[in-house]
């Protein structure tokens, strides 16, 4: 079955260590999005993809990178830069033109 | 940037209530969605609208254009309906991500 796998589920990390989390669909879907949820707010916009090694920064990119190096890939760097790092990360992908989106089941991330 | 708006915040309910969410947005979009997430935090699209109402099984979601308003309805509401409702609005044409509410958080008590 088509869809996107988000792995890991659980992620724990020190303070200062960088951190990436996969997202891989096989939807054959043109672009992908990362979207960080933190209790008490709406999911918010961290990188997005329309095409295969570009991307666009979302509401709250400082601190994170992206890479779209295949079109069934969208890998996100969560960096020490990060002042807040602790949430749950959402990936989620989309047809171009079209209104359907599908959602990863998220990663939560939390760093001691 | 579209700002998007969910009432109320919080919802307990008995099981058999009809149940009633409220999305507004500041600006035109192209579509309008409404997802469900659970407690382990995936989340499922339940609809996309651009006009009129849309149903499925026991749930109901319509839109005002021009009010720039939108409802989900649960009619006979049961305990597996418990979970975070959220709306969200696509203004981009499916190509640079949707702008969402803070969600619902709805318990349906036995």
């Amino acid at each position: 079955d088509g869809g996107i796998t988000q792995s890991p589920k659980y992620l724990f990390r020190k303070e200062g260590q960088n951190v990436t989390l996969s997202c891989e669909q096989n939807l054959n879907h043109d672009a992908m999005y990362w979207y960080r949820q933190d209790p008490g707010q709406g999911l918010r916009l961290i990188y997005y993809s329309q095409i295969v090694n570009d991307f666009q920064k979302g509401d709250i990119a400082e601190g994170y990178s992206v890479s779209r190096e295949k079109k069934e890939s969208f890998p996100l760097t969560v960096t020490s830069a990060q002042k807040n790092p602790t949430a749950f990360y959402l990936c989620a992908s989309s047809i171009i033109g079209y209104y359907g989106y599908t959602f990863g089941s998220g990663t939560r991330l939390t760093v001691v | 940037k579209n700002e998007v708006e969910q009432s109320p915040q919080n919802l307990t309910a008995q099981e058999g209530e009809f149940i009633t969410i409220n999305c507004s947005y500041s600006v035109g979009i192209s579509a309008l969605h409404w997802l469900q997430q659970h407690p382990g935090g995936g989340i499922v699209s339940l609809f996309m609208l651009s006009s009129g109402k849309k149903k499925h099984g026991r749930l109901i979601a319509t839109i005002n254009i021009q009010e720039k308003h939108s409802s989900l309805h649960i009619t006979a509401s049961h305990p597996r309906d418990s979970a975070v409702y959220i709306c969200a609005e696509d203004s981009g044409g499916g190509a640079d991500g949707l702008t969402f509410g803070k969600g619902t958080h709805l318990i349906i008590q036995p």
